[in-house]
Order: structure tokens, then sequence, then C-alpha cells
């Protein structure tokens, strides 16, 4: 059973443009939610990440928005660029320090 | 500085042998995890070492999977008698917290 649903699967944005990235969860006991970002034949790398006592984080062009009792989460990129042409994921970590990952959004910045 | 690194970076094996795959986690990180990525998968937890200790070994598919992290550093991941549906990447990642993981770039395994 998939601890975390993500959707879409794949997104193509035009360069300028916004990308939104969702994602939802059952497991109240969740305590923190992180975003990573994945090119090919590398490691994810932290983007940004948010807790739940929190509705919305910002840093540079990336914003999470956290809607706690709906069990959602959403990454947002604004101005996307070419070079944000990745995977995506989202994950969430419950109170035994194991985290769960979504199944990835692959994203396509169109110059 | 370094960042994790993993050893080897591929590897290729027949079915039924012994692999071990390593890892050397940005130095000073207590926190240690592996994970296994299938294509088009996200990551799949399977455990997390905090120190020298397995502090969370439930994603370990059989007890065909070992990891070991002896002196709170360097850590490996075994797996015996390889079978076809082990093939995937395995990630490593370290942190000074759980809070911020560091990913290392992954070895691939194939099991012919």
């Amino acid at each position: 059973q998939q601890q975390v649903k993500q959707s879409p699967q794949s997104l193509i944005v035009q360069k300028g443009g916004i990308s939104i990235i969702n994602c939802a969860y059952e497991n109240t006991a969740f305590d923190y939610f992180p975003w990573y970002q994945q090119f090919p034949g590398k490691g994810p790398a932290l983007l940004i990440a948010i807790r739940p006592d929190v509705s919305e984080k910002k840093e540079g062009r990336f914003t999470i928005s956290f809607n706690k009792s709906a069990k959602q989460f959403s990454l947002h990129i604004m101005d996307s660029q070419p070079g944000d042409s990745a995977t995506y994921f989202c994950a969430a970590r419950d109170t035994g320090n194991q985290f769960y990952f979504g199944t990835g959004t692959s994203l396509t910045v169109i110059p | 500085g370094a960042g994790v690194s993993q050893t080897p970076s591929n590897k290729v094996t027949e079915k039924g042998k012994y692999v071990e795959l390593r890892c050397d986690p940005i130095s000073g990180h207590t926190a240690l995890y592996w994970y296994r990525q299938s294509l088009g998968q996200g990551p799949e937890f399977l455990i997390y070492f905090q120190g020298t200790g397995a502090a969370d070994d439930s994603g370990l598919p059989n007890d065909r999977f070992f990891a070991v992290r002896p002196e709170g550093s360097v850590s490996t991941l075994k797996i015996q008698r390889t079978e076809r549906g082990d093939s995937a990447v395995y990630l490593c990642a370290s942190g000074a917290s759980t809070d911020t993981q560091y990913f290392g770039p992954g070895t691939r395994l194939t099991v012919l």
C-alpha cells in the first residue's frame, strides 16, 4: 500500500510557468514532509521541507503548501526554468524516523 | 567537503551469488539510511542506523538482506543468494539528524 500518493506522474511546463505537484497521505502520525529533486544517474537532493504545524513554506522559487485537515501537500515551482527539469519526489517521515516516498513526478520545462 | 560516496557504482552478478554494497557517509553524520529504488519508482526504505545500531530494519525484504555499521561510519549492505528481483539502484543517505538526508549516487545492481 502506497503510504504517500503523488500526482501527476509527468508534467510539461513552459519556461516561466508554474509547476505544481501534489501529494496525499493517510498516516496522521507523519511529522515531517520533505521534497526531493533527482537528476538522472544521481541520488535525490533535498529541496525544501515542512512540518505539519505550518501551512506554507517558501524558499526562493520553491513553495510547499500544506493542508493538514485534507492530509495533502504540494510543491509549487515558480518561474520554472529548463534547469528544473528533473524528477521530483515528495516524502513523509513517521515517528520512527522511517521515510515513505511518493512515486515521483517527471518535470519537463520547455524553453 | 566530500559527499556521500557509494561503491561500486555498478555491480553485475549472477543469480545466487553474494554481494556487498558499501556506503561512506559524510563525516560526523550519525544517521544513515539505505533505500532501494526501482526504475520509475521512489526510494523504498530498507534500514536506518543511528550510530552503530540499526534503529529500524523493518524495510529489509527478507533474511537474505543484512546491513552493518560496526564503527558508526561506513556501512555495508549485504545480499545473499541474489535473485533477479533484487536488481535495482541501492541508495545510501546520511545526516546529522533525520531531517536532512544527503544521498549518495547509488549502486546499480543487476542480477543476471
